[in-house]
């Protein structure tokens, strides 16, 4: 079975500067995806950005990037320049790649103060 | 392109009632669906995926059950609710073919009193 763990519960950050959200998982499978989603509080699970275990290259959209290290089985969250916004509640999920079947961490809620 | 609709977006339940949820999906086929539940302030609990019309796999045991009449219809069921079914919701599709990623409905509030 698949475990994530999101060991920071709440974090804030200011407005322009960068944060990074940190994300663990453990797995013995060797295909599979990774996301972060940011439910704000309207509730919608948005998708910010994927990454595919196989690609050493790290992802990134616009402000956003990971740090993806298989070998550690780590994958965080880098925003840039954040903005009042991103304020949400960010979930690290991992996503088997045959089936679709995903596990989330418990999520970080994320504070953009002005 | 594929939407995904689910209703109602809340409902409040009295104990031992029954429950039924549906979800539909529009712009593609045979794709994979999902229903999550999410409890307060936590993450989202795989509850029940489908890959086919009549095809169930349940995660978790529990109280609730899902049923996939038709190729983008997924439902899910209580026959008498209990309090511990309260939460929020949210059904899910992927690609059945490649599963890169997940597209969400926008989830059901349920409260159960």
């Amino acid at each position: 079975a698949q475990t994530v763990t999101q060991s920071q519960p709440e974090m804030s950050v200011q407005e322009a500067e960068t944060v990074t959200l940190s994300c663990t998982y453990d797995t013995s499978e060797n295909n599979y995806y990774l996301f972060w989603y940011k439910q704000p509080p309207s509730r919608q699970m948005i998708l910010v950005i994927r990454q595919e275990a196989y690609k050493q290259q790290n992802a990134t959209e616009n402000r956003f990037s990971v740090n993806f290290q298989k070998a550690a089985k780590s994958f965080s969250l880098k925003i840039s320049d954040s903005q009042l916004g991103d304020t949400a509640m960010y979930f690290c999920a991992f996503m088997k790649h045959l089936t679709g079947k995903s596990t989330f961490g418990d999520g970080t809620t994320l504070t953009v103060k002005p | 392109s594929q939407t995904i609709h689910q209703w109602p977006a809340t409902l409040v339940q009295p104990v031992g009632s029954p429950l039924s949820l549906e979800c539909t999906v529009e712009g593609t086929s045979n794709p994979n669906l999902y229903w999550y539940r999410q409890a307060a302030g936590r993450g989202l609990q795989l509850l029940f995926y489908s890959v086919g019309i009549g095809q169930i796999s349940s995660e978790v045991p529990q109280n609730l059950s899902a049923s996939r009449p038709q190729d983008r219809q997924f439902i899910l069921s209580s026959k008498k609710l209990l309090l511990s079914d309260s939460g929020f919701y949210l059904c899910a599709w992927s690609p059945g073919q490649f599963n890169e990623k997940l597209f969400f409905g926008s989830g059901t509030q349920l409260s159960v009193l």
